[in-house]
């Protein structure tokens, strides 16, 4: 079992669609979880921290299952600039360590 | 708003020959690591850095690498004696400050070893 399995994608949406990625880890003693996102051939780069309680950014919410060990991201009105991958990074402990990531999922959104 | 940098943003090299990346992480950070990222494939972790030497390294992070802090801002990965297989993008990045736990990526070096 991979360490931190994604939706294999990809994804393609219209403009204003919702769509929503998942994620679930194996190693139960993580404790820091983000999702981060990856333009074409460029770096990740945050776009949320991922807590218990959930948290929401503007139109991205995410949400964390300690218990069933699964990690979500909605994207509510989906732009043409949200086009791109959405990379699950699990970490071990307080600091980014040996930071652990899914392999992506893509997402294409059409006018 | 700091910034990781890195150079070269290309390299390309003769199988069997050493090639070192240069990073510089954001100043107020104390780690620092390595990521590679094969054509089409996940970030993988290489290594972890912090006070002066390596805290974490992974299964990738055989004999021909070793990284180094030479200065008190540069951050250097050497790759000796490269493979066919090395061929990636090289990640450096650092944490720490009040977000120890949120990585922060340079823009990458792109190693193409022929």
């Amino acid at each position: 079992r991979k360490e931190v399995e994604q939706d294999p994608g990809p994804f393609n949406v219209p403009e204003g669609a919702t769509v929503a990625f998942n994620c679930t880890y194996s190693n139960s003693a993580s404790q820091s979880f983000f999702w981060y996102r990856q333009d074409c051939r460029k770096e990740p780069k945050l776009l949320m921290s991922v807590y218990s309680s959930g948290n929401e950014d503007g139109r991205f919410t995410a949400q964390l299952n300690r218990a069933s060990q699964y990690i979500s991201l909605l994207i509510r009105d989906s732009k043409l600039s949200d086009s791109a991958t959405y990379l699950c990074v699990v970490t071990p402990g307080a600091n980014a360590g040996k930071s652990t990531f899914g392999d992506g999922t893509t997402l294409t959104v059409k006018p | 708003e700091p910034e990781v940098t890195q150079t070269p943003s290309h390299q390309v090299t003769q199988m069997g020959q050493e090639v070192i990346l240069r990073c510089v992480p954001i100043s107020n950070h104390l780690y620092f690591y390595w990521y590679r990222q094969i054509l089409g494939q996940k970030v993988e972790f290489l290594v972890s850095f912090y006070n002066n030497e390596i805290s974490e390294k992974s299964e990738i992070f055989d004999d021909q690498f070793s990284v180094e802090r030479p200065d008190g801002s540069n951050f250097t990965l050497k790759i000796r004696s490269t493979k066919l297989e090395d061929s990636a993008m090289y990640f450096c990045a650092s944490s720490g400050g009040a977000t120890n736990e949120k990585l922060f990526f340079g823009s990458g070096t792109q190693l193409s070893v022929l």
